[in-house]
C-alpha cells in the first residue's frame, strides 16, 4: 500500500523551530516529486514547499521563503520541512503528499501533523 | 501567481439531486501544446487529508464513483456530483498544477438539504 506518513509536529513558541518528517512506504520515492501543504483550523489548502526527485531543486511559497528549507533523503524514503522562526500564523495541520511530474496533481497524502506556534 | 476562485462558497443540496461546484482560474490553465488543462479537484472530509477525485480538468481517478465528474477548459471549470449521496458531505477544492504556486481554490463546503 502507498503511503506516507508524517511526523514531528508540536506546540513550539513563536521564533522557535520545528523540524516535520514524511516516511514514504509502497512506492520509489525518489521517482517523485513531494510537496508540504497546510491548512489553519477551519481553513482551507495552502501549498507550501516542493522538492524534485533528486533533491535539486525547491520552491516556496512566499510566506515562508527564507525561514523553512524542504529537503528529502532518498535513501531513507523521507521528506522533511525544517521551519525555523516560526510565527503564530504558521499553526496548521501539515500534509505531505506526493507528485509523479513537474505539473501534476497530488495523488497520495499523508495524514497530516498537526503545529501550534503559541506563547 | 494564478488565483483559483470557487463559488458557491457553501450549497446545500438533497439527497439524490445533482451538486455543481464551479472554479475560475485567473489565467488559463490550458496548455495548448498537449491540450491538457492542468486543473485537478480534491475532495476532504472532516479530520481526514484530501482525495484527489478528477486530474487533467476530467478525467476520474481510480476508484472514484462516476457520478463524480469534471468539465471545463482554459480557464472555467465544474465539478459535477451528478446524484448526491450521504457519504459526499465534504469540502471540495479545485487546484491548478500550471504552474508554482500551485494553488487551491478557497474551497466549497457541500451539506445534505
Amino acid at each position: 500500500e502507498m503511503q506516507l506518513v508524517e511526523s514531528g509536529g508540536g506546540l513550539d513558541q513563536p521564533g522557535g523551530s520545528l523540524r516535520l518528517s514524511c516516511a514514504a512506504s509502497g512506492f520509489t520515492f525518489s521517482n517523485y516529486w513531494m510537496h508540504w501543504v497546510r491548512q489553519a483550523p477551519g481553513k482551507g489548502l495552502v501549498w507550501v514547499s516542493r522538492i524534485t526527485g533528486d533533491g535539486s531543486n525547491t520552491a516556496y511559497a512566499d510566506s515562508v521563503k527564507g525561514r523553512f528549507t524542504i529537503s528529502r533523503d532518498n535513501a531513507k524514503d523521507t521528506l522533511y520541512l525544517q521551519m525555523n522562526s516560526l510565527r503564530a500564523e504558521d499553526t496548521a495541520v501539515y500534509y505531505c503528499a506526493r507528485t509523479f511530474l513537474s505539473r501534476d496533481a497530488f495523488d497520495i497524502w499523508g495524514q497530516g501533523t498537526m503545529v501550534t506556534v503559541s506563547s | 501567481d494564478i488565483v483559483m476562485t470557487q463559488s458557491p462558497d457553501s450549497l446545500a443540496v438533497s439527497l439524490g439531486e445533482r451538486a455543481t461546484i464551479n472554479c475560475k482560474s485567473s489565467q488559463s490553465v490550458l496548455d495548448s501544446s498537449n491540450n491538457k488543462n492542468y486543473l485537478g479537484w480534491y475532495q476532504q472530509k472532516p479530520g481526514q487529508p484530501p482525495k484527489l477525485l478528477i486530474y487533467w480538468a476530467s478525467t476520474r481517478e481510480s476508484g472514484v464513483p462516476d457520478r463524480f465528474s469534471g468539465s471545463g477548459s482554459g480557464t472555467d471549470f465544474t465539478l459535477t456530483i451528478s446524484s448526491l449521496q450521504a457519504e459526499d458531505v465534504a469540502v471540495y477544492y479545485c487546484q491548478q498544477y500550471y504552474s508554482t504556486p500551485p494553488d487551491f481554490g478557497q474551497g466549497t463546503r457541500l451539506e445534505i438539504k
